[in-house]
């Protein structure tokens, strides 16, 4: 059974910094490609970033674009998102999604989502 | 970015219904467009990629359509566990991004 568990969110006051990660199981996670999707409360869904199951293509929104960096240990089965000069507008539940690989580009599975809170 | 304008934004509809969600790209997207359902409470679940294929597990009640830049999503027979936020995807070309969604709810 495919499994992302996402950990690493909580309470920071802006301008500071959070590591979220995502442990898979269940698949050879270094197949993988491997997102970060968000949905702040209330709201939408916004993907954020992407990483090739070798790490050499890394895709970012441009509301994160030079404060987010997106990193996979394959070894690890586990994803990262280093989330620095955090903003209010940061405030959201982040998935982790796996790629799936049947042609085009979605999302196949979903982890249950960490919440992060920017407040002073 | 390709924008994707989802409508209705909420539809109520009775058990047994026929519902129709549409999604609407900004420009050619080709078959690079998915569908997922947020059921209350939990995480986006994938039901149908590449416009068309449903995904593994997901009811043969759903099925996915296109017609040049639109696209639609159509549960044939309603059913109590459907409930939930619908929402597309475009991936033919970066950012990604998701339709508005729509809200489902019971009639």
């Amino acid at each position: 059974e495919v499994q992302l568990v996402e950990s690493g969110g909580g309470l920071v006051q802006p301008g500071r910094s959070l590591k979220l990660s995502c442990v898979a199981s269940g698949f050879t996670f270094s197949n993988y490609g491997m997102n970060w999707i968000r949905q702040a409360p209330g709201k939408g869904l916004e993907w954020v970033a992407y990483i090739s199951s070798g790490s050499s293509y890394i895709y970012y929104a441009e509301t994160v674009k030079g404060r987010f960096t997106i990193s996979r240990d394959n070894a690890k089965n586990t994803l990262y998102l280093q989330m620095t000069s955090l903003r209010s507008e940061d405030t959201a539940l982040y998935y982790c999604a796996r790629r799936g690989i049947r042609g085009t580009y979605y999302f196949d599975y979903w982890g249950q989502g960490v919440m992060v809170t920017v407040s002073s | 970015d390709i924008q994707m304008t989802q409508s209705p934004a909420s539809l109520s509809a009775s058990l047994e219904e026929i519902v129709t969600i549409t999604c609407q790209a900004s420009q050619d997207i080709g078959n690079w467009l998915s569908w997922y359902q947020q059921k209350p409470g939990k995480s986006p679940q994938l039901l149908i990629y590449g416009a068309t294929s449903l995904a593994d597990g997901v009811p043969s009640r759903f099925s996915g359509s296109r017609s040049g830049t639109q696209y639609s999503l159509k549960i044939s027979r309603l059913q109590v566990e459907d409930i939930g936020i619908y929402y597309c995807l475009q991936a033919y070309s970066a950012p990604p991004t998701f339709g508005g969604g729509t809200k489902l709810e019971l009639k």
